[in-house]
């Protein structure tokens, strides 16, 4: 079963608007969220991390909020570049177990110039 | 520094073939992970080892294996191939001690297709 969703397999927005991308997950013993971000024939490489005693956090132009009521959780990217334009996936890791990282199945950003 | 390095970026195998995926890193992690993406289906954990000489299933460990005999390599085996193990395997490393980030490095992947 899937305990990470990525509902939106593909977003497209223009460059200088927000993009806003979104996580939704069922297992309630996650309690640390991370964003990674991933390049054709590159690996994901790490964006931006949440820990489940916090509702957001901030870098730069990135932000991602955490609703634990809803399990949900969101990217912000404000402003939208076109290097922005990738795969991004959603990861969850539970308190029990460090390494047992569950991945989204990614949403395809395209930043339009 | 190299980050994580994994060998070969491309390999076509007949079914019923071994194989051995390399994966190398050098930034001293004590953790170490064998991912593989699908269509549709994000990454999906395959092994993981907590430091030399101690692996543990993920999620879908079957019809791999793993070893950990340094800090630097974790080698992914692929026992006798099937057409369902066709995917990219994603090496990736990261710290184990909770006030270190728990951020993971990756590879750029092995493309595998079994026929």
């Amino acid at each position: 079963d899937q305990q990470v969703k990525q509902n939106s397999p593909s977003l497209s927005v223009q460059e200088g608007r927000i993009s806003i991308l979104n996580c939704d997950y069922t297992n309630s013993m996650f309690d640390y969220f991370l964003w990674y971000k991933k390049y054709p024939a590159e690996g994901p490489t790490f964006l931006i991390s949440i820990s489940s005693i916090k509702d957001k956090n901030e870098d730069g132009r990135f932000t991602v909020f955490l609703n634990k009521s809803a399990k949900h959780l969101s990217l912000h990217i404000v402003p939208s570049q076109p290097g922005d334009s990738a795969v991004y996936f959603c990861a969850a890791r539970p308190f029990y177990n460090n390494n047992d990282m569950r991945f989204g199945a990614g949403t395809r950003l395209t930043v339009k110039p | 520094n190299a980050g994580v390095t994994q060998t070969p970026k491309f390999q076509v195998l007949k079914t019923g073939q071994s194989m051995t995926l390399q994966c190398a890193q050098d930034m001293n992690h004590e953790y170490m992970s064998w991912y593989r993406q699908d269509p549709g289906m994000g990454l999906r954990l395959i092994h993981y080892s907590v430091g030399a000489g101690i692996t543990d299933q993920g999620e879908v460990p079957n019809g791999y294996n793993v070893s950990r005999s340094t800090t630097e390599d974790f080698p992914l085996r692929l026992l006798s191939a099937a057409p369902s193990q066709t995917s990219v395997y994603f090496c990736a490393s990261s710290y184990s001690r909770p006030w270190e980030s728990y951020e993971q490095y990756f590879g750029p992947g092995t493309r595998l297709t079994v026929t």
